[in-house]
């Protein structure tokens, strides 16, 4: 079975203050590793994939095999972060299909 | 703007009546996907479809059914609703394991 929690419903930090979203997962292969953000009023959207070890936004992401952990941090947090971030986890099921699985979600309050 | 497109925003049915959501993508994407959230939950996997290979997840109830004419178009039956499928019903697509999403159905049931 594959799993993602994300251990905080919500987040509060003020602003320019640095911000981490934990996630960790369970899964027995080798898993593709994905932080989604929904802004309010629209729809849920790509933020980055652990592959692309990219940063997006300001965020970065590192795939931590040991913690089985993909942690998303940002340095300075800015008002426009604030979001719902589900972090993500894409496993191959059976039939060689991937099947995504989200975790709860975690809801970031960036405080002026 | 090529994208994946939900209908209507809020549906309201009654307890028992059948309500069909649809979904509509201008991606040409061959998975479409179908996932249901309820509040404060992470959205869950109800089925996918790739391209007309239809795969039910083993914990969706028999209540739900989905439907996928042609590649565009994509349709979520409930056959009989009750006051727990009141969720939001997301639509995604998916290429290259990216998924893309619509901006969801709010259900009611009263």
């Amino acid at each position: 079975a594959q799993r993602v929690t994300q251990p905080e419903k919500l987040l509060s930090v003020f602003k320019g203050a640095p911000v981490e979203l934990k996630c960790n997962y369970s899964y027995s292969g080798s898993p593709e590793l994905f932080w989604y953000v929904q802004y309010s009023r629209q729809r849920l959207q790509l933020l980055l994939r652990h592959i692309s070890r990219e940063s997006i936004k300001g965020f970065t992401a590192d795939l931590n095999k040991g913690e089985t952990s993909f942690h998303l941090k940002k340095p300075f947090a800015q008002e426009e972060d604030s979001a719902m971030y589900y972090c993500a986890l894409s496993g191959q099921r059976a039939g060689g299909y991937q099947k995504v699985t989200f975790g709860i979600g975690t809801k970031l309050q960036v405080i002026p | 703007d090529a994208m994946v497109i939900q209908n209507p925003r809020y549906q309201v049915t009654q307890f028992g009546k059948p309500v069909t959501l649809s979904c509509s993508q201008t991606l040409n994407h061959n998975v479409m996907y179908w996932y249901q959230q309820k509040s404060s939950q992470a959205p869950k996997l109800l089925f996918h479809y790739y391209d007309k290979d239809f795969n039910n997840e083993a914990d969706t109830p028999d209540n739900f059914q989905s439907r996928r004419p042609n590649t565009s178009f994509c349709f979520l039956d409930i056959r009989s609703p009750g006051l727990g499928d009141a969720a939001m019903y997301l639509c995604a697509t998916s290429r290259v394991k990216k998924l893309f999403f619509g901006s969801g159905t709010q259900l009611s049931v009263l």
